[in-house]
């Protein structure tokens, strides 16, 4: 079936040091969105991204789309304590008919060692 | 935007019994959304609840166990029926058509002793 794939599971990085997460879909997505879930949290939006090929930044965190829309990446430079947290991607798949349903990666847990 | 509260925030519940969770959201939405999220997991969809229809059931859960309420345009219900440790998780409901930004509420945190 149609899935979200999202890697690393983990990743533990030192303050400073960059932290990138991938995520590839088994079909062409018509967007693709990026959350933040905090421990204890419950999932924010960062940004979603539509068209083949965008680049958005969002002060430290840069979002990528792949030129196919079917894969994409979240890069943080200088990471903070403050980027603690499970990354999930996440793209719209179909759920029979014309309804879609949000199918979100497995998320990368990000910790950061101060 | 959209403001969804959602309650109870956490319960510990015995097995066997059931638990109901509301969600109200602060505007009129036509689908809401009903995922799972075990611990260290991530999300899975459990429903998509429309007002005035039966909810739509992903593969793998299935009404008698996980009813769900919609009777109106702003409000939602999860039930977790005859509960088993097995259903420990947080519970969290949605808005977003998959096209714009999801809206979540805060979780509800169950415990199944």
């Amino acid at each position: 079936g149609q899935q979200v794939m999202q890697i690393p599971q983990y990743q533990h990085v030192q303050e400073g040091e960059d932290f990138t997460t991938y995520c590839n879909s088994s079909t062409t997505l018509s967007n693709i969105q990026w959350y933040k879930q905090r421990p204890g949290g419950h999932p924010v939006f960062l940004i979603q991204l539509v068209k083949s090929g965008e680049v958005k930044k969002q002060k430290r965190l840069t979002f990528q789309f792949g030129e196919a829309k079917k894969n994409s990446s979240l890069h943080i430079t200088a990471t903070q304590t403050t980027d603690v947290g499970t990354y999930f991607c996440a793209g719209p798949l179909t759920s029979g008919g014309s309804n879609y349903k949000l199918t979100f990666g497995k998320g990368t847990l990000l910790t950061v060692n101060p | 935007s959209a403001v969804i509260s959602q309650k109870p925030s956490r319960d510990i519940c015995q097995r066997g019994t059931s638990l109901t969770i509301q969600c109200q959201v602060d505007s009129q939405v036509t689908m809401m959304f009903w995922y799972r999220q075990q611990p260290g997991q991530s999300l899975t969809l459990i429903a998509t609840a429309n007002q005035g229809s039966e909810a739509t059931y992903e593969s793998g859960f299935v009404i008698d166990k996980f009813p769900i309420s919609r009777p109106n345009l702003t409000f939602s219900t999860l039930t977790v029926s005859n509960m088993s440790p097995e259903d420990s998780s947080i519970y969290l409901c949605s808005v977003g058509d998959g096209n714009t930004e999801a809206f979540f509420g805060q979780g509800t945190r169950l415990t199944v002793v």
